[in-house]
């Protein structure tokens, strides 16, 4: 089986300084993982994922992730956070590319002015 | 990207009425739709998996004879929540795997619908 932990419920930045979204994975086989931001009242938003191609992986609006199998880690960043990157963060991971995806429970980031 | 809708976004109903909410792709085919609800301040759960022509399936804990899904069409699949109770009330949200993708194994979701019973 294949689950995600997500370490923070919660995250609050201030505008303009660095953002760390903590996420660890487990899973028999080599995962599919994946970061969803959910913006209130509107559609989850894939931001990044990774398929077993580089371990480094950049996403949408300056975010990227660094899978580390040595730590089963997948967190994400970004250099300089943003008013507008306020939003429920899920990680996600996926044991057959196509299947039904596993969610972690989210984190919630708070930017402040 | 790919652009999937749902209808109603919200709906108010009494208990022991059924709903129906309609999840639809508007630019793609889809063979494989999933729904999920999500409780206020939790994650999403998946419900089921909805192949097109052919019968859902349920994840575990998941009443399929409450919660009717149908398939019929490349674009279109809806959940319908029968006899709906107080309980019953949540976030639905659909997303579909576009077959242009599906090797790519990206995931389109629906903004989503939030049902109350009353």
């Amino acid at each position: 089986a294949q689950s995600v932990t997500q370490l923070d419920s919660h995250v609050s930045v201030s505008e303009g300084t660095p953002v760390l979204l903590r996420c660890n994975y487990s899973s028999s086989y080599s995962p599919s993982l994946f970061w969803y931001v959910q913006h209130p009242n509107k559609g989850l938003q894939l931001l990044l994922k990774y398929t077993s191609a580089a371990t480094l992986v950049k996403g949408i609006n300056g975010f990227e992730a660094e899978f580390k199998k040595s730590e089963t880690s997948f967190h994400l960043t970004k250099p300089s956070a943003h008013m507008s990157d306020a939003a429920e963060y899920f990680c996600v991971v996926s044991l057959v590319s196509g299947y039904a995806l596993n969610f972690g429970k989210g984190t919630s980031l708070l930017v402040t002015p | 990207g790919a652009v999937v809708s749902q209808h109603p976004s919200w709906v108010i109903c009494k208990s022991g009425t059924s709903v129906k909410i309609e999840c639809r792709s508007l630019d793609f085919q889809a063979t494989t739709m999933f729904w999920y609800r999500q409780f206020p301040k939790q994650s999403l759960m998946l419900m089921a998996t909805s192949n097109e022509g052919s019968k859902a399936t349920y994840e575990q804990g998941v009443e399929k004879d409450k919660f009717l899904i149908n398939h019929a069409s490349l674009t279109l699949s809806t959940l319908t929540v029968t006899s709906a109770h107080p309980e019953d009330s949540s976030f639905y949200i659909c997303s579909v795997l576009p077959d242009r993708d599906y090797q790519r194994g990206e995931q389109f979701f629906g903004p989503g619908t939030r049902l109350t019973v009353l």
